[in-house]
């Protein structure tokens, strides 16, 4: 079975500091595929990053970056310099895996929710 | 549309009620998707359609829910003789193709609250 583990329930921080918010999964695929949503209080879920599990090159976005480890399975996500429209739900997932027939299916995380104070 | 739609945004309703949910796909997407969102909880899977393939209701908690969609354009979920525990946001999602990779684009959801 797969499971996504936000350990993080809330993460309160200052703005224009950084925060890292963990991710850890539990797949049995050898292909599958990670993201990231945001979830404002608006209640829409931004789909923010896809990766591939084969690819384990860090990626950064301006002021997001994401850090993926196979060997830890884990896809963290760091925020620089926040502000205070970061404060949202973030949800790490799991999905598009190569075993079974289900691949369409995306297996979440129970979400971390960021505030980010002036 | 430009993005998925659902309505209402928000319903109120007593236990034992009927409740149905509509989701407005991103036209052209092929795969539609409900997950539901309890408080303080990651979203669940309930069902998935693709085109006109029968769909995937694994995720059905119970026989109170059901879902139909009609070819490849609108969804409606339908929460029999409601109860408290099915207060969640649920939420639909629309994909050009059936698989996770592809990505959802998700709707801002329906919250539900059962009295």
């Amino acid at each position: 079975a797969q499971k996504v583990t936000q350990a993080q329930t809330e993460i309160s921080v200052v703005e224009k500091e950084d925060v890292t918010l963990d991710c850890v999964y539990e797949t049995r695929d050898t292909t599958y595929y990670l993201f990231w949503y945001k979830q404002p209080p608006s209640g829409e879920l931004v789909f923010l990053i896809r990766r591939n599990s084969f690819d384990e090159q860090n990626e950064i976005s301006g002021r997001y970056s994401w850090n993926f480890q196979k060997s830890t399975s884990s896809f963290n996500f760091t925020i620089t310099a926040s502000q205070v429209v970061d404060s949202a739900v973030y949800f790490c997932a799991l999905g598009g895996g190569n075993s079974g027939g289900s691949n369409y299916k995306l297996t979440f995380g129970k979400g971390t929710l960021l505030t980010v104070n002036p | 549309g430009a993005g998925v739609s659902q309505s209402p945004s928000n319903k109120v309703t007593e236990k034992g009620k009927d409740v149905e949910l509509r989701c407005d796909p991103i036209s052209g997407h092929t795969a539609l998707y409900w997950y539901r969102q309890r408080l303080g909880q990651g979203l669940e899977f309930l069902i998935y359609f693709q085109g006109n393939s029968a769909p995937d209701k694994s995720g059905l908690p119970s026989d109170r829910f059901s879902a139909e969609r009609t070819g490849e354009s609108v969804s409606t979920l339908t929460i029999q003789r409601t109860q408290q525990e099915d207060s969640a946001v649920y939420l639909c999602a629309s994909s050009l193709v059936g698989t996770a990779p592809n990505g959802y684009t998700f709707g801002s959801g329906t919250r539900l609250t059962v009295v």
